[in-house]
């Protein structure tokens, strides 16, 4: 079955350095999302990808962070300047669609970002 | 303003109960897509189901099912004969159909311990 790969599963990485977080969606899905858990609270929006653009982002993904879809395949966030605050849990997901059907999001395993 | 209210933070049962967990939303869109997904301990996040606003039929899978109800606009999950793999975080979560992007909007989260 399909499913969506993120690379690391952890990352551990000293504060104000650059890191990123790689996703592999599910190979005929056409947005991309990326989602944020800070340990445990709730699962948070953070960006949606389609057709080669940011489609909207939420307050928390400031000019740190950025999104891109460099080939056919691959879809990253890289967080320019990491603080204590980033470590948290980053979700990687794929839809087919978004109206009517196929519209659910799938998910990756997650990425546990550790800021020390 | 789209909402999703998780009220129970924590449930506990005995294998072989039946439990149901509630999900309350609002939202102001006519058309919108609610969704359960599961965390097991593991971290990742398992789509069990979606829904659309203009299908209110309820639905069985198992030993789950779903009870979609707008008039409370409520959209409950109830596990049948639990078992202890059943433990998880539990999370209902809201797409309205306005968004052009896809975007879920997730509550906080229901932790089911299912005990032997």
């Amino acid at each position: 079955e399909p499913e969506v790969t993120q690379t690391p599963s952890h990352q551990v990485t000293q504060m104000g350095q650059e890191v990123i977080l790689r996703c592999v969606p599910i190979s005929n899905h056409l947005y991309f999302y990326w989602y944020r858990q800070i340990l445990g609270q709730k699962v948070e929006f953070l960006v949606s990808f389609y057709n080669n653009e940011i489609s909207e982002k939420s307050e928390i993904f400031d000019d740190q962070f950025s999104v891109e879809r460099p080939d056919g395949s691959n879809f990253t966030l890289k967080i320019r300047s990491t603080k204590l605050e980033d470590s948290a849990m980053y979700f990687c997901a794929s839809s087919e669609g978004i109206f009517e059907v196929n519209t659910e999001a799938f998910f990756g395993q997650g990425t546990r970002l550790t800021v020390v | 303003a789209q909402k999703v209210t998780q009220a129970q933070t924590e449930i506990s049962v005995v294998e072989k109960e039946d439990v149901t967990l509630d999900c309350v939303y609002e939202t102001r869109d006519t058309t919108y897509y609610l969704f359960w997904y599961k965390q097991p301990p593991s971290g990742e996040l398992v789509f069990l189901i979606r829904r659309n606003s203009f299908d209110e039929q309820n639905e069985i899978s198992g030993r789950y099912s779903w009870n979609f109800q707008k008039s409370t606009s409520s959209f409950n999950f109830t596990i049948t004969a639990s078992q202890v793999v059943d433990s998880a975080v539990y999370f209902c979560a809201l797409r309205e159909g306005s968004g052009n992007t896809g975007k879920l909007i997730f509550g906080q989260g229901t932790t089911l311990q299912v005990k032997p």
